[in-house]
C-alpha cells in the first residue's frame, strides 16, 4: 500500500500569516495516462466530518476560500494557508486515491500562535 | 437536500458483529461509488472499504478482509457495511462517503458517522 506521510503533526501560526503543511507518498501518484496527481486535501474540525479542501492536488473545492491552495506533484505536496484565520484551526489530512486501497496522512493540527 | 445518514453503530463484544446502514438522499445513489472511512476515539482518518456504484467491484483495508463486508442496495439508497469477528481495535466513528461521478476517486460527500464500541 501506499504510505502517506504528513509533516509537521502539528503547527502553530499567529493569526494572518502563512501555514504550510506538507504531504509525502510512498511511490508517484501522478497518472501517466491523463497527468493527474490522485492526491487530495482534507479539514476536520472537533466533532464533525472530513471536508474535502482540495483534490486533483491542487483544484480548490466549491465554496473554499481561496486562502487554500495546494500544490505539487508525483511524490512531494502541499497545502498552504495563505493568511491563517481563526476558522481555520482544525486537523487536516491528506489522502492518496491512486491506488484502489485509498490511504491517508497521520494529520496535522493546525493551532493559532 | 443531498444527505448521507449513518445508522447502527453501538456497543458490542469482541468476537461479535454488526451491521451498520447508510441511507442516501437528494442524488442518484446507483450511479456513485461508495466508501466507509473511520476514526478511532483521537486518532487519524483510515480508510475502510470501497464499492463499486453496481456492487461489481469491492476493495478492502488489509486489517478488515475476511471480516467485513461493505455492501449496496441500489433499490433502497442504502450502503452496508456488515462487521465480524469485531475487535478492540474496530472501536471508531464510522463515516459513509460518495466519491464523485461513476470514478473511484476522492470522497467529497460525508455524512455525521455513527460511533461504534467494542468492549467486554
Amino acid at each position: 500500500d501506499i504510505v502517506m506521510t504528513q509533516s509537521p503533526d502539528s503547527l502553530a501560526v499567529s493569526l494572518g500569516e502563512r501555514a504550510t503543511i506538507n504531504c509525502k507518498s510512498s511511490q508517484s501518484v501522478l497518472s501517466r495516462s491523463n497527468n493527474k496527481n490522485y492526491l487530495g486535501w482534507y479539514q476536520q474540525k472537533p466533532g464533525q466530518p472530513p471536508k474535502l479542501l482540495i483534490y486533483w492536488a491542487s483544484t480548490r473545492e466549491s465554496g473554499v476560500p481561496d486562502r487554500f491552495s495546494g500544490s505539487g506533484s508525483g511524490t512531494d505536496f502541499t497545502l498552504t494557508i495563505s493568511s491563517l484565520q481563526a476558522e481555520d484551526v482544525a486537523v487536516y489530512y491528506c489522502l492518496q486515491y491512486y491506488s484502489t486501497h485509498f490511504t491517508f496522512g497521520q494529520g496535522t493540527k493546525l493551532e493559532i500562535k | 437536500d443531498v444527505q448521507l445518514v449513518e445508522s447502527g453503530g453501538g456497543l458490542v463484544q469482541p468476537g461479535g458483529s454488526l451491521r451498520l446502514s447508510c441511507a442516501a438522499s437528494g442524488f442518484t445513489f446507483s450511479t456513485y461509488w461508495m466508501s466507509w472511512v473511520r476514526q478511532a476515539p483521537g486518532k487519524g482518518l483510515e480508510w475502510v472499504a470501497n464499492i463499486k456504484y453496481d456492487g461489481s467491484e469491492r476493495y478492502y483495508v488489509d486489517s478488515v478482509k475476511g471480516r467485513f463486508t461493505i455492501s449496496r442496495d441500489n433499490a433502497k439508497n442504502s450502503l452496508y457495511l456488515q462487521m465480524n469477528s469485531l475487535r478492540g481495535e474496530d472501536t471508531a466513528v464510522y463515516y459513509c462517503a460518495r466519491l464523485p461521478g461513476g470514478t473511484v476517486t476522492y470522497p467529497f460527500s460525508w455524512g455525521q458517522g455513527t460511533l461504534v464500541t467494542v468492549s467486554s
